[in-house]
């Protein structure tokens, strides 16, 4: 299975701040990433696909990019909105697999 | 507009089995493949297993393989888990996706599932 490394697990940051989170993972993934943002007691949402492309009704603060092992999630401006939870996704191959999540918290 | 709704969770004892359902509305089912991806309490999202658009082809993880069977009925409009052999570490809440080329862009609320001794 394809190992999913998301640092750092927690990030403590204040409101306009840019922030960035990487994913690497355990082997070539080409662009097959997804990046997900999480609150409590919701589901997962889509934010970035195939690792740069913004999913629809995304706000371009989002960005992400990279390929192969190594990819990063930049939010340029941090809004009181977007303290969550990140995740990234592999589906290069199955199983699909998550990394353990990047906690945004506000500093 | 797009909404996916999972029923059929609840409380069972270890061993025991359950069936999800994820009922989907405001897009042409046939044109997506499905997923369930499940979470348990203070964990991140795992994957446990998706369905071709026409059901052709089935994945799952691991640690479900034997145990759990995805299926869909494209005149319902209707996913499923079903899920047998339950144990403890299946715990979770289970949600239904929508398939995006992989990555999965509308979910369901999720349904939790809790596995007991």
């Amino acid at each position: 299975d394809i190992q999913m490394t998301q640092s750092p697990s927690l990030l403590s940051a204040s409101v306009g701040d840019r922030v960035t989170i990487t994913c690497r993972a355990s082997q070539s993934i080409s662009s097959w990433l997804a990046w997900y943002q999480q609150k409590p007691g919701k589901a997962p949402k889509l934010l970035i696909y195939k690792a740069s492309t913004l999913d629809s009704g995304v706000p371009s603060k989002f960005s992400g990019s990279g390929s192969g092992t190594e990819f990063t999630l930049t939010i340029s401006s941090l809004q009181p909105d977007d303290f969550a939870t990140y995740y990234c996704q592999q589906y290069n191959s199955y199983p699909r697999t998550f990394g353990r999540g990047t906690k945004v918290e506000i500093k | 507009e797009v909404q996916l709704v999972e029923s059929g969770g609840g409380l069972v004892q270890t061993g025991g089995s359950l069936r999800l359902s994820c009922a989907v509305s405001g897009f042409t089912f046939t044109n997506y493949g499905m997923t369930w991806v499940r979470q348990a309490p203070g964990k991140g999202p795992e994957w446990v297993a998706n369905i071709k658009e026409d059901g052709s082809e089935k994945n799952y993880v691991d640690s479900v393989k034997g145990r759990f069977t995805i299926s869909r009925d494209n005149a319902k409009n209707s996913l499923y888990l079903q899920m047998n052999s339950l144990r403890a570490d299946d715990t979770a809440v289970y949600y239904c996706a929508r398939d995006l080329t992989g990555a999965s862009d509308f979910w369901g609320q999720g349904s939790l599932v809790a596995v007991s001794s």
